[in-house]
């Protein structure tokens, strides 16, 4: 079945650093693919996805590019900042008729001032 | 616009106590679903719905169960709490779209088991 590898962490940053959080995964097909992101004390919300190869899902300054060469769906924001830090998923569908997603285990990500 | 409700955020129960997570939403979304997130364990699907009267288990639904008798609600039900079931739960709902489209997550119900 479908699968997600994610770059474990904590990653560390300063303020307006580069960031690259790394995803691969293992489907059937080329089914969608999500990041979502969980702040402090919140449930998980959609920061953005890409419905097929060489789509570029986008919001919030974060930027991934479904590639299918690679297997690989890696989230970089070109200046982060204090607020951005957050545990970071990737998913991607189970596969078949029904929603499940598969999430990666997550990657916290502490950004300093 | 409310999205997904969880209620309550905080709780604390003593082994073998019962307890109900409840979980609404507002969007008429068919798909619902339970999560529970431990650290280093990422997201594990409990339980999961595609439509009113209909439910299925998902990757660790043991000592957990779900009736979904409308599209807005979805209640877990813990039957005799275990200190293992100390975790963060998150309900989801999502419109039907074989996956494609995002899941939305309520705040989540924080639960300690003594």
């Amino acid at each position: 079945g479908n699968s997600v590898t994610q770059m474990e962490g904590p990653v560390t940053l300063s303020e307006e650093a580069f960031l690259t959080i790394n995803c691969t995964y293992t489907a059937t097909g080329y089914p969608s693919l999500f990041w979502y992101v969980q702040y402090p004390g919140e449930g998980l919300q959609l920061l953005l996805k890409a419905t097929k190869a060489d789509d570029k899902g986008s919001n919030k300054g974060f930027e991934a590019t479904y590639r299918k060469e690679t297997t690989s769906f890696h989230l970089e924001k070109g200046s982060v900042q204090v607020s951005d830090s957050a545990v970071y998923f990737c998913a991607l569908p189970e596969g078949g008729a029904t929603n499940k997603l598969i999430f990666g285990t997550g990657t916290l990500l502490a950004v300093q001032p | 616009n409310a999205g997904v409700t969880q209620t309550p955020k905080f709780q604390v129960l003593k082994t073998g106590q019962s307890m109900t997570l409840q979980c609404a939403q507002d969007m008429n979304h068919e798909y619902m679903s339970w999560y529970r997130q431990d650290p280093g364990m990422g997201l594990r699907l409990i339980h999961y719905s595609v439509g009113a009267g209909i439910t299925d288990q998902g990757e660790v639904p043991n000592g957990y169960n779900v009736s979904r008798s409308t599209t807005e609600d979805f209640p877990l039900r813990l039957l005799s709490a275990a200190p293992s079931q100390t975790s963060v739960y998150f309900c989801a709902s999502s419109s039907h779209g074989q996956g494609n489209q995002p899941q939305h997550f309520g705040d989540g119900t924080r639960l300690s088991i003594l």
